[in-house]
This record gives C-alpha cells, sequence and structure tokens, in this order.
C-alpha cells in the first residue's frame, strides 16, 4: 500500500491566491512526521515545513502552513498569497518511528504535485 | 543552514564504466546519510543508508554490488555506479540529518547521471 499519496499531479494558481496541496498517509506507526518539501526545476529539495505526530498545533512557516488532520491522515500544505516563485514540484514525505530507532531518519516519499501559479 | 554538497553536479558515462558521486556535508558531520534515486517526472526513492563506519544498509530492490557506497568519514559518504547502463541513468540526490535527534534533513543539489 502507498505509505504518502498525493493524488493532484498538477495544480494551477493565480498570483496572489492560496492554494492547498493535498497529501494522504498510511502508518501504524503513532510516532511519526510529515514533511514538505518544494523541488525546483534545478532539482534541489527544499525543506518548506514538518509536523511531527505528537504535536498539537499545525505547523507554520511564512507563507506555508500544513492542515494537520491525524484522523483523517492527511497532511495538506497550504501556500498562501501565491507568488510566481513558487512554480515547482512538490512532494509530501513521512518518516516513521522515534529517534534512536533504525530508520528513524529515512523519507517516503509521494508522486508530488506540480504547482503552476500564474501571473 | 546547514549545507550538503555533491559532486560532480551531472556527469555523461559509457555504458561499462563506473562513476563515483560524492556527497559531503560541509559544516557538520553526518554518521548516517542517505542516497535517493529520481527518475524523470517521479518521486524520489530511496536507494541505501550510510552508515560512518559500517555497511550500508540497502532498500529492497536495490543491487548492492551495483551501486557502492562508502562512508569514509563524518563528512563525506560516496556512491559509485558500477559498470553502468543507460538504465541507470538518473537524477541521484543524498541527504544528512545535522544530528541523530533531529528530523531536520538537509538535501545534497543533486547529480544527473546520463550512460549513453
Amino acid at each position: 500500500a502507498q505509505k504518502i499519496t498525493q493524488t493532484q499531479p498538477g495544480m494551477f494558481v493565480q498570483e496572489k491566491e492560496a492554494v492547498t496541496l493535498d497529501c494522504t498517509y498510511d502508518t501504524s506507526d503513532p510516532s511519526y512526521g510529515l514533511f514538505w518539501y518544494k523541488q525546483p526545476s534545478s532539482g534541489e529539495m527544499i525543506f518548506l515545513i514538518y509536523q511531527g505526530s505528537y504535536d498539537q498545533q499545525n505547523a507554520t512557516e511564512g507563507r506555508y502552513s500544513l492542515n494537520f488532520q491525524k484522523a483523517r491522515k492527511s497532511a495538506n500544505l497550504v501556500i498562501s498569497a501565491s507568488q510566481l516563485g513558487d512554480s515547482a514540484m512538490y512532494f509530501c514525505a513521512m518518516r516513521e518511528g522515534i529517534e534512536g530507532n533504525t530508520g528513524f531518519q529515512k523519507l517516503v516519499f509521494g508522486t508530488g504535485t506540480r504547482l503552476l501559479v500564474s501571473p | 543552514g546547514a549545507v550538503v554538497s555533491q559532486h560532480p553536479s551531472w556527469v555523461i558515462c559509457k555504458s561499462g564504466t563506473s562513476v563515483k558521486i560524492e556527497c559531503r556535508s560541509l559544516d557538520f558531520q553526518a554518521t548516517t546519510m542517505f542516497w535517493y534515486r529520481q527518475f524523470p517526472k517521479q518521486s524520489l526513492m530511496l536507494m541505501a543508508t550510510s552508515n560512518e563506519g559500517s555497511k550500508a544498509t540497502y532498500e529492497q530492490g536495490v543491487e548492492k554490488d551495483k551501486f557502492l557506497i562508502n562512508h569514509a568519514s563524518l563528512t563525506l559518504s560516496t556512491l559509485t555506479v558500477t559498470s553502468a547502463h543507460p538504465e541507470d541513468s538518473s537524477f541521484y540526490i543524498c541527504s544528512a540529518p545535522t544530528s541523530a535527534r533531529t528530523y531536520e534533513q538537509y538535501f545534497g543539489p543533486g547529480t544527473r547521471l546520463t550512460v549513453t
């Protein structure tokens, strides 16, 4: 079974509007973490935001916020006030387990969503 | 922030030759590094975990004799693609956690390998 599912292969948004990129996950481990990365055409992976499974509040980092709905196993990324530079691939990823355990820092990635911001 | 470099950024080689890709943590020590492969328009797939001072741990389906990993020091891991074939052409990315007790990972800029 897919551990990370991103159902939107592509999304379009106009500049200055908000956009939500969907991510659902599957794990039986009570301790896990969810990440969002941005990959522009240059290929580098840029860390955007992190949400731990025990975090009480939704993570926010500037224009990025993570809508974490634990019961639904979803971790959607919300980008507010889109900019042209936001056009890129966006990947949701998950790590499982607790620190110190083998594989704690291994990441499993979703298939990604290509976001295109238009003027 | 922490920086991870990769060298080379791109390489073209002929079928049957071997290629070495370096991953360096520039301002922190990394006892663990990860190697991912990304085919065009696809996601990143973890290939192996590189452990300083011990053998690498490979994911299921990854040939350890083909993808040799050596974690020579606390700042350097190398991936050698041996007897490369065109199907090995891909984007290879390494990452390194800044410490064993953090979720933070920093990715290298990637190496694009083309095998002709």
